[in-house]
């Protein structure tokens, strides 16, 4: 049962302009959303996170936008760069849980072309 | 510099074999994770601990064992009986309280003799 989805496998842009990944999730009980960052035989890097009393949050190049109504999250790169390519995962927790546990998604591997 | 340490970076088990993997954080973070992540898969998570001398299951935690006898150190044992330990483990801890980030260390590639 995956309850963190992230249905594009792979991700191809061009060097400035706008990388979109986006992620879909089923448990609505789900309330902190998070995306990292991660280059082969690394651990991932945080980038940017979202609460659910919020529907975007912004932190320089990147953006997470938040649609409870739809279970769907996605991450905005503007502009890309080459820097970027990786692989990018989404990840999600129930606060009220009190476990800190994530689920995490499958993964999108983003290339951006210079 | 903070971070969190995980070694070796490559380890390789024999059949049979129990192994041992480290990992040290100099974050102070209360909270510590385990996760292992296969080829095309995201992370699942195999064990947690909130605070010292206490640990609970993740989702996939038969086979291996954990301990948490100090705040710094939290090694996983990859034990004989699970049966398809090839994979990337990594470790992170964060802070306790609600919407905590959590920061990962570099990881470890078990591979089997």
């Amino acid at each position: 049962d995956q309850q963190v989805k992230q249905n594009s496998p792979s991700l191809s842009v061009q060097e400035g302009r706008i990388s979109i990944l986006n992620c879909d999730y089923t448990n609505s009980m789900f309330d902190y959303f998070l995306w990292y960052k991660k280059y082969p035989a690394e651990g991932p890097t945080f980038l940017i996170s979202i609460s659910s009393i919020k529907d975007k949050n912004e932190d320089g190049r990147f953006t997470v936008f938040l649609n409870k109504s739809a279970k769907h999250l996605s991450l905005h790169i503007v502009p890309s760069q080459p820097g970027d390519s990786a692989v990018y995962f989404c990840a999600a927790s129930h606060g009220s849980s009190n476990t800190g546990k994530l689920i995490f998604g499958q993964g999108t591997t983003l290339q951006v072309k210079p | 510099d903070g971070g969190i340490t995980q070694s070796p970076k490559y380890l390789f088990r024999k059949e049979g074999q129990n192994v041992t993997l480290s990992c040290e954080q100099n974050l102070n973070h209360d909270a510590m994770y385990w996760y292992r992540q296969d080829p095309g898969q995201g992370l699942r998570l195999i064990y947690y601990s909130q605070i010292v001398n206490d640990f609970q299951k993740g989702d996939i935690a038969e086979g291996y064992s954990v301990s948490r006898e100090k705040k710094e150190s939290f090694p996983l044992t990859v034990t004989s009986a699970q049966k398809n330990p090839t994979a990337f483990y990594l470790c992170a801890s964060s802070p306790w309280g609600l919407n905590q980030p959590q920061h990962f260390g570099d990881g470890t590639r078990l591979s089997i003799l």
